[in-house]
């Protein structure tokens, strides 16, 4: 069964807009979520993070928010720009390790 | 930053064959690594986790005797698929980790490695 789900498979959005990635999970144990950029044929690469005692991290055009009641959360990068067109996965961890949860990527494409 | 390299980056083999896949940390001592399978348009799932020195955990579903995992020091894990049929054919991914309780943020992947089983 799926703990980390990312309905939307694929984004498009115009350069500078906002861009708005949703993730979706199961386990209320989860206390760690990350977001991971993955563009093709390489590794996904860490991006931002979050701990289920914050509601909001922010770096840089990226902002991750967490809702723990709706056990949900979504990345926003503003303004998009064209190089951020790539794969974006969410994962979610317990406490008690590093084994990780992905979601199943949402496709952004960033339309210049 | 840290790298992890993995390789090979592409493997096309007969069915029935083993395949030898290799991660390595260069710039860090990984106590834990980490290998996942990603299927086209699916999320990347967690296979077994490799820790150095001992014997590799591994996820319910997956075949220990098929997917064997060796962490023979703290710069390398290999995963082997034996006698590889088409059905395991894949991408491939590791991931390491500094510390069996390092930072979450700090989970380096390899680049991984698609796997074709003719």
């Amino acid at each position: 069964d799926q703990q980390v789900k990312q309905n939307s498979p694929s984004l498009s959005v115009q350069e500078g807009r906002i861009s708005i990635l949703n993730c979706d999970y199961t386990n209320s144990m989860f206390d760690y979520f990350l977001w991971y950029k993955k563009y093709p044929a390489e590794g996904p690469t860490f991006l931002i993070s979050i701990s289920s005692i914050k509601d909001k991290n922010e770096d840089g055009r990226f902002t991750v928010f967490l809702n723990k009641s709706a056990k949900h959360l979504s990345l926003h990068i503003v303004p998009s720009q064209p190089g951020d067109s790539a794969v974006y996965f969410c994962a979610a961890s317990e406490d008690t390790g590093n084994q990780f949860y992905f979601g199943t990527g949402t496709s952004l494409t960033v339309i210049p | 930053g840290a790298v992890v390299s993995q390789h090979p980056s592409r493997v096309i083999c007969k069915s029935g064959t083993s395949v030898k896949i290799e991660c390595r940390s260069l710039d860090f001592q990984a106590t834990t690594m980490f290998w996942y399978r990603q299927f086209p348009k699916q999320s990347l799932m967690l296979m077994a986790t490799s820790n150095e020195g001992s014997k590799a955990t591994y996820e319910q579903g997956v075949e220990k005797d098929k997917f064997l995992i060796n962490h023979a020091s703290l710069t390398l894990s290999t995963l082997t698929v034996t006698s590889a049929h088409p059905e395991d054919s894949s991408f491939y991914i590791c991931s390491a980790s500094p510390g069996l309780y390092a930072t979450n943020e700090k989970l380096f992947f390899g680049s991984g490695t698609q796997l074709s089983v003719l």
